[in-house]
C-alpha cells in the first residue's frame, strides 16, 4: 500500500524554524517527483514547492521563495520541507504528495499541522 | 501566481449532474493539458479525481469527467449522489514551472 505519513508539525513563535519530514513506503520514492501542498484553516489548497525525482530541479511559491527548502533522501525515502523565518501566514496544514506525472497530486499524506504564533 | 478560479459553491439534487469549473490564463489552464481535481472532505487530505485535464484514475466512478475549452477547465459530476458532496479544487501546470490551485467550490447535494 502506498503511504506518505507527515511529522514535524507544532507551534512555532513567529521568525522561528521547523522542520517536516515525510516518510514513503509502498513504492519506489526514487522514481517520483514530490511536493508539498498547504492548507490554511478553512482556506483552500496552496502548492509550495515540488522536487524532481534525483533532486536535480526544485520550484517554490513566491510567498515561501529564500525561506523554505525542499529535500529529499532517496536512502531514507524521506522528503523534506525546511521552513525558517515562519510568519503568522505560514501557519497551515502540511501535505506532502506524490506525483506520478509530476503535475499531479496522488495520494497525499494526512498532513500535519503547523501553527505560527506569539 | 494567482489562483485559479472557481465558483465559490454549487449544489444539485440526487442524480443530477453538475460542472464546477475552473479558469486561468493561457500561462497555465490555457497553455497546457495538465489540469488536475481533487476531492476534500470535512478533516480529510484530498483525493485525485481527475488528471491532465480528462484521465480518471484507475477505480474511479465514470460519473466524474473533465474537459477544458481555453483557459477555463471543467469537472462534471453525473447522477449526484449524497457523498459526493465536499470541496473540490482544480490545479495547473503553470509557464513558471510550478503549480497553481483553484479557490475550491462547496459541492452541496440538496
Amino acid at each position: 500500500e502506498v503511504q506518505l505519513v507527515e511529522s514535524g508539525g507544532g507551534l512555532v513563535q513567529p521568525g522561528g524554524s521547523l522542520r517536516l519530514s515525510c516518510a514513503a513506503s509502498g513504492f519506489t520514492f526514487s522514481s517520483y517527483w514530490m511536493h508539498w501542498v498547504r492548507q490554511a484553516p478553512g482556506k483552500g489548497l496552496v502548492w509550495v514547492s515540488r522536487i524532481k525525482n534525483d533532486g536535480s530541479s526544485i520550484s517554490y511559491v513566491d510567498s515561501v521563495k529564500g525561506r523554505f527548502t525542499i529535500s529529499r533522501d532517496n536512502a531514507k525515502n524521506t522528503l523534506y520541507l525546511q521552513m525558517n523565518s515562519l510568519r503568522v501566514e505560514d501557519t497551515a496544514v502540511y501535505y506532502c504528495a506524490r506525483a506520478p506525472g509530476g503535475r499531479w497530486f496522488d495520494p497525499w499524506g494526512q498532513g500535519t499541522l503547523v501553527t505560527v504564533s506569539s | 501566481q494567482s489562483a485559479l478560479t472557481q465558483p465559490a459553491s454549487v449544489s444539485g439534487s440526487p442524480g443530477q449532474s453538475i460542472t464546477i469549473s475552473c479558469t486561468g490564463t493561457s500561462s497555465d489552464v490555457g497553455g497546457y493539458n495538465y489540469v488536475s481535481w481533487y476531492q476534500q472532505h470535512p478533516g480529510k487530505a484530498p483525493k485525485l479525481m481527475i488528471y491532465d485535464v480528462s484521465n480518471r484514475p484507475s477505480g474511479l466512478s465514470n460519473r466524474f469527467s473533465g474537459s477544458k475549452s481555453g483557459n477555463t477547465a471543467s469537472l462534471t459530476i453525473s447522477g449526484l449522489q449524497a457523498e459526493d458532496e465536499a470541496d473540490y479544487y482544480c490545479s495547473s501546470y503553470t509557464s513558471s514551472t510550478t503549480l497553481v490551485f483553484g479557490g475550491g467550490t462547496k459541492l452541496t447535494v440538496l
